[in-house]
């Protein structure tokens, strides 16, 4: 079945650290892919996505590229900021108006 | 951007008592909306679908008698949970997609923390 793998955490960051987040997945059919966050007490965020291979995402200095060959979309940010202290979600999506089928949250905690 | 509103972000209940809680999308019609339950390990599980004009999909194991969820029109789902009892007590968010045949990206609620004492 469709499903997304990415690592547990938590991560823990000094602040200007380099972060990477792996996320893999498995899938039918071509899906869409995305990074959700999702602050304390809050509801979840589209941080980025990208719709077929090779596609590249970014905003607010993440970044994550489609990666068919090896079935991965690992989220990257090269300087972390306290305020990127959250939980992060690796989600596909296969059909149009389904339910996104998302990974178990990575939890990331930067100090300063 | 889309905006999808749920209401109340924070509720206190009595066990036994039911609860309600709406799921509003601010700028697009959703005919279809989802229902969330995340436990305290972040894992988020889908609980069901909630179809504009008809019944709503419950997942596997979740006791359709006890969420009751109502899509009483093309911007507003309702999840209600009857008879709360402690084990119920968890944050509930709610999702609605964008019109298909693009990025298939879904748009969430702020959460709604259930706590049954």
């Amino acid at each position: 079945g469709n499903s997304v793998t990415q690592m547990e955490g938590p991560v823990t960051l000094s602040e200007e650290a380099f972060l990477t987040i792996n996320c893999t997945y498995t899938a039918t059919g071509y899906p869409s892919l995305f990074w959700y966050v999702q602050y304390p007490g809050e509801g979840l965020q589209l941080l980025l996505k990208a719709t077929k291979a090779d596609d590249k995402g970014s905003n607010k200095g993440f970044e994550a590229t489609y990666r068919k060959e090896t079935t991965s979309f690992h989220l990257e940010k090269g300087s972390v900021q306290v305020s990127d202290s959250a939980v992060y979600f690796c989600a596909l999506s296969i059909q149009a108006g389904t339910a996104l089928i998302f990974g178990k949250g990575t939890t990331l905690s930067v100090s300063s | 951007g889309a905006v999808v509103s749920q209401h109340p972000s924070r509720v206190i209940c009595k066990s036994g008592t039911s609860v309600k809680i709406e799921c509003r999308s601010l700028d697009f019609q959703a005919t279809t909306m989802f229902w969330y339950r995340q436990f305290p390990k972040k894992s988020l599980m889908l609980m069901a679908t909630s179809n504009e004009g008809s019944k709503a999909t419950y997942e596997q194991g979740v006791e359709k008698d006890k969420f009751l969820i109502n899509h009483a029109s093309l911007t507003l789902s309702t999840l209600t949970v009857t008879s709360a009892h402690p084990e119920d007590s968890s944050f509930y968010i709610c999702s609605a997609p964008l019109a298909a045949g693009g990025p298939t990206e879904a748009f969430f609620g702020q959460g709604t923390r259930l706590t049954v004492v």
